[in-house]
């Protein structure tokens, strides 16, 4: 069974930086895209971010770049995205969620996704 | 990159047929047959119900089912049933590599 657990959210200062991390198990980690995902409160979803199976592709969303960093430990089946300089806005749910299929790089669809991780910005 | 356009709620009664409509452009959903769709109810995480245009998962009902049309993809539920109360987002890979989601339906049951 495919399951990612998100974890690191919490309540964070605007200006701050938070760590979240997904571990994955139930599939070979290494052979799928992976992705951030988040929604704000009472809003719609919104892509953040992804890295393809080997870390050779990584995208970010226009509005996020130089702020956010995805990376990924494939030897640890973990997920991770780094989020600097925080916002108010940035205040939202996290979700991981795999890609697809097993291509290196699968601009299909987000076929599983985890609970979410709750990260507040505020003073 | 512009989310693209869904209508705010859509509601329909139980064993009738609604669809909901994307519309992006050229460069997303006009431009690549990667459109999904996504199915959330209160406090959970989205599902995925469409990948491909028209493609299920397996295990998402037949009731299910999606097309595309130029800039615009639709999603139609057949035999509305009360659990298909939700929140619906689509979702398209775009010419900068990148992937942008409409603004989501919230359809209702009647």
């Amino acid at each position: 069974e495919v399951q990612l657990v998100e974890s690191g959210g919490g309540l964070v200062k605007p200006g701050g930086s938070l760590r979240l991390s997904c571990a994955a198990s139930g599939f070979t980690f290494s052979t799928y895209t992976m992705n951030w995902v988040r929604q704000a409160p009472g809003k719609g979803l919104e892509w953040v971010s992804s890295i393809s199976s080997s870390s050779s592709y990584i995208h970010y969303a226009d509005s996020l770049k130089g702020r956010f960093s995805i990376s990924r430990d494939n030897a640890k089946n973990s997920l991770y995205v780094q989020m600097n300089s925080l916002r108010a806005e940035d205040t939202a749910v996290y979700y991981c969620a795999r890609g697809l299929s097993t291509s290196g790089w699968d601009p299909s669809a987000f076929g599983y996704w985890g609970q979410g991780t709750l990260v507040t910005v505020s003073s | 990159q512009s989310a693209l356009t869904q209508p705010a709620s859509v509601s329909g009664s139980p064993g009738q047929s609604i669809t909901i409509s994307c519309t992006g452009t050229s460069s997303d959903v006009g431009g690549y047959n990667s459109v999904s769709w996504y199915q959330q109810h209160p406090g959970k995480a989205p599902k995925l119900m469409i990948y491909d245009v028209s493609n299920r998962p397996s295990g998402v009902s037949n009731r299910f089912s999606g097309s595309k049309s130029g800039n615009t993809a639709s999603l139609t539920i057949s035999g509305l049933q009360a659990e298909d109360e939700a929140d619906y987002y689509c979702s398209s890979y775009t010419s900068s590599s990148n992937w942008v989601f409409g603004g989501g339906t919230k359809l209702t049951v009647l």
